[in-house]
């Protein structure tokens, strides 16, 4: 089966750091996406990790670690428009099957 | 850029109607999705295909079928809508291995 556990909610302050967990139990795992999602609007992608360790892109970064079942998302120099659900996808398997968390809904302060 | 489009946004349909949801892409992937999300439940896999004419069941499958003739259209079919169907659907796409491309989204209500 498939479970992918993220917080529900979460409060960060402008101008800060915010990291948002994943933990997954896939079988057939081959990677994992991380997608930001407006209210009202479809996701849009974020990050791909397939191998251990960091990827960086901009102000976003993400982690995964295989053995542990476990990937993060990292935003720096937080900012009002960050304010958003934050979406954790594993896909697995031959066919290329995507699960999805229910997401991280993420509000900047300032 | 890869266009994912729903053919409709917004979509009012009554119990025990068929609906159509269609879904067109325009950067010959092979594989498309179709997802529900409602709150506090997500994103919910509903079928997926990985080339034409063939699919696979998803997590929630049960009262819809799908059908892919063409390579870039995946059509959702609700055979006999149903209240607890009322949700926003969303399309994706994506080739081997990469990221998913989602569309706009349809919000149907089922009265």
């Amino acid at each position: 089966g498939q479970n992918i556990d993220q917080p529900t909610e979460m409060t960060a302050t402008e101008g800060a750091i915010v990291q948002i967990n994943c933990t997954y139990q896939t079988s057939g795992f081959n990677g994992l996406f991380w997608y930001q999602q407006h209210a009202g609007e479809a996701p849009t992608f974020l990050s791909y990790n397939v191998l251990d360790g960091l990827e960086e892109k901009g102000r976003f970064s993400s982690f995964l670690s295989r053995s542990k079942g476990y990937s993060y998302l990292l935003l720096k120099e937080l900012q009002m428009k960050d304010s958003a659900s934050y979406l954790c996808a594993a896909f697995s398997g031959g066919y290329q099957k995507v699960t999805f968390g229910t997401g991280t809904k993420l509000q900047v302060i300032p | 850029d890869v266009k994912v489009t729903q053919s409709s946004r917004y979509l009012v349909k009554r119990t025990g109607e068929k609906v159509f949801l269609e879904c067109v892409q325009d950067m010959d992937h092979e594989n498309m999705f179709w997802y529900r999300q409602d709150p506090g439940l997500g994103l919910r896999l509903i079928y997926f295909s990985y080339d034409v004419k063939m699919k696979e069941k998803g997590d929630i499958p049960e009262g819809y079928s799908v059908s892919r003739e063409k390579k870039e259209r995946f059509s959702l079919i609700l055979e006999s809508a149903s209240t607890n169907q009322t949700s926003m659907y969303l399309c994706a796409s994506s080739s081997d291995n990469s990221p998913l491309h989602f569309g706009n989204g349809t919000r149907l209500t089922v009265t």
